[in-house]
């Protein structure tokens, strides 16, 4: 069955510093993957999504960027953060379903405060 | 470009009572759309689906969606609320071939015993 991991679960981090939130997928193969952002009493919004190896695309621009170094591998990462960027992150995957859209299968997600 | 708009942040209802939360689309191509719950401190789960087979879609734990394509509305409804249906719901809009998919702000629904 396919699982997937996302950490780590919580993080507290000062204004500036980097960030490495990983996230990855097992069970299956050549999945898409997707990073959103749920900020407190808002909805989820897409930061960046992933269809193979290395291919990469960006909703929203901001200091964060999103890497796929390997299949089942999605990592986001900041070399600055910013107060704003505190929420809760999470990592999801679909299938490739050719003409039809997948259901969308979550982590638990990485809550990520920045004092 | 497509988006979705929920129309109410909130929703209270009685339980026993009839449950609508309302969701409008828009998109270029035929979309497809889904229902995602989230309860308090738990991750998101899938509660039904449209794909461009029967407009009236059947979901889990008795909720329904009807697609209007004429209205651009994806509505989710239930007969009778419980109170264990108290959670946030999501409606999500996704394109041609489900490369790009995109939330809702969300709908809070509270259940009063």
């Amino acid at each position: 069955s396919q699982t997937i991991h996302q950490w780590p679960a919580t993080l507290v981090q000062p204004v500036g510093s980097p960030l490495s939130l990983e996230c990855t997928v097992e069970g299956t193969s050549n999945p898409n993957l997707y990073w959103y952002r749920q900020a407190a009493g808002r909805g989820l919004q897409l930061l960046f999504y992933s269809v193979g190896i290395g291919q990469i695309s960006s909703e929203v621009p901001q200091n964060l960027s999103a890497s796929r170094p390997q299949d089942r591998q999605f990592i986001l990462s900041s070399k600055k953060l910013l107060l704003s960027d505190s929420g809760f992150y999470l990592c999801a995957w679909s299938s490739w379903t050719g003409m039809i859209a997948g259901e969308l299968f979550f982590g638990e997600g990485s809550r990520l405060t920045v004092l | 470009a497509q988006s979705v708009t929920q129309l109410d942040s909130h929703v209270s209802v009685s339980e026993g009572t009839p449950v609508l939360l309302r969701c409008n689309y828009s998109s270029s191509y035929s979309p497809s759309l889904f229902w995602y719950v989230q309860h308090p401190n738990k991750g998101l789960q899938l509660l039904l689906k449209y794909t461009s087979a029967a407009t009236l879609v059947k979901g889990i734990n008795g909720f329904e969606a009807e697609f209007k394509k004429s209205e651009t509305s994806f509505h989710l409804t239930k007969p009778s609320a419980h109170m264990s249906d108290a959670a946030e719901y999501f409606c999500v809009v996704s394109d041609f071939g489900g490369f790009k998919t995109i939330f809702g702000a969300g709908t809070r629904l509270f259940v009063k015993a």
